[in-house]
This record gives structure tokens, sequence and C-alpha cells, in this order.
């Protein structure tokens, strides 16, 4: 299995552009999630779905963020419009519904710089 | 709300010597928590986890510690290596909703 697959790994644009990351979370796996990893705050959980299903978007920071999983096997996480403390780097996990706990298998991840 | 704190930003470690980790956390209603290890330009890895009704587990080199009462989570890395510097991330989770700390850098001296 090819992992939690990531594009692009790397985006620069600039303030007011949209900005699209997709996410291919691994083959079987029915809950996928995404982070963002700062300096000041560490890793972010910003939305997770559920087979397929939004579950809790708490913490997607605005209304200029979205995310959609239209199937299985894709997600993307949205920013319009991008602003440059939206800078960061984005993380997309991966994990199979398990009693107990759950080891999420996360994405190489993609460095978004916002000029 | 940081639910999940590592208070520790950095550690520096000399080769063969014990390494140690330290997280807590605030929600009491956390089962399962999960060390992550995270070189740069990578994704973080799984490296070990436990269970909320255990209070030790092992695994090679890497150990990890739960204390319920106190909410700390501790791992212990023994002899540390230089391959073992990187960011370790302590997670905490319940019904699938996963908290981060901030990450402690370890760097291992040879």
């Amino acid at each position: 299995d090819a992992g939690v697959i990531q594009s692009p790994r790397h985006e620069v644009t600039e303030m007011g552009q949209e900005v699209t990351l997709r996410c291919k979370p691994i083959s079987g796996h029915n809950s996928l999630f995404w982070y963002r990893q700062t300096m000041m705050r560490g890793l972010e959980l910003l939305i997770y779905f559920n087979n397929n299903v939004p579950i809790d978007d708490s913490g997607m920071p605005e209304d200029r963020f979205s995310a959609k999983m239209p199937n299985a096997s894709f997600s993307t996480l949205k920013i319009q419009p991008s602003e440059p403390r939206d800078s960061a780097v984005y993380f997309c996990a991966s994990s199979s519904d398990r009693k107990g706990g759950d080891t999420q298998y996360f994405g190489p991840g993609t460095r978004l710089t916002v000029l | 709300d940081q639910q999940v704190k590592q208070n520790s930003p950095s550690l520096s470690v000399q080769e063969g010597r014990i390494s140690i980790l330290n997280c807590d956390y605030t929600n009491s209603m956390f089962d399962y928590f999960l060390w992550y290890k995270k070189y740069p330009a990578e994704g973080p890895t799984f490296l070990i986890s436990i269970s909320s009704i255990k209070d030790k587990n092992e695994d090679g080199r890497f150990t990890v510690f739960l204390n319920k009462s106190a909410k700390h989570l501790s791992l212990h890395i023994v002899p540390s290596q230089p391959g073992d510097s990187a960011v370790y991330f302590c997670a905490a989770s319940v019904n699938n909703d996963m908290r981060f700390g901030a990450g402690t850098r370890l760097t291992v001296k040879p």
C-alpha cells in the first residue's frame, strides 16, 4: 500500500487566491482527518470524516476553509480566499474504525505558503 | 483549548542514555494515548500506544507509561540513538477525536 497520498507537496500562492489541497487515504480506511501544523500551535485537528460524512469540523478556523469527501478514496481541503496566516503544513491522515482506539496514518503533508 | 500539553519544546540527550518525554492531558474522557515521531519534511508516524486500562506498554527500546490519576503520559527511550532525533508528538483520543500536543524536539548527540 502506498500510504496516504497528498498533493501538492508544496504550494506557494498569493493572498486572495483559492487553494485546494488533495488527499487519498489508505484503501479500506473509513476515517479521514485534516490537520494543520504551525510552530505556535503544533498539530491542530481541522475536520474529520467517517464513511465520507463530516463528523466534527469544529477545528476549521473560519468560513474560508471548507472540506469535502465525495468518495472513500478522495478528499479536498479548500481555502478561499487564502491569507498569509494560513501558511502552514497541512496533513491528511486516515484510520480504520476499531474499538479501543485508532492509529492514524499520516500523509507527507502539503507545505502552503501564502504571500 | 489545549487538551494535550507537551511543556518541553526540546530535549537533548547523549547517545546511550535514556530519553524521557512527558505529556499532560486535561480531558479525563480520553481512553487511548499514542506517541508519534516526525522527521523533517515527512508526516508523523505512529510509534507506540497505550489504552487507558493499562499503565505501561513496552516495544523494544520504547516504553510508554500512563498515570491516569495525574493525567500524565511519558515515553522512555533507552538506549537513545542518534536516529531517534526527531519531533515527538503525544496524542490522546476518545471516539475517534484525537488531540495532539505541540511536540518535543529530541536531539540525541553521538
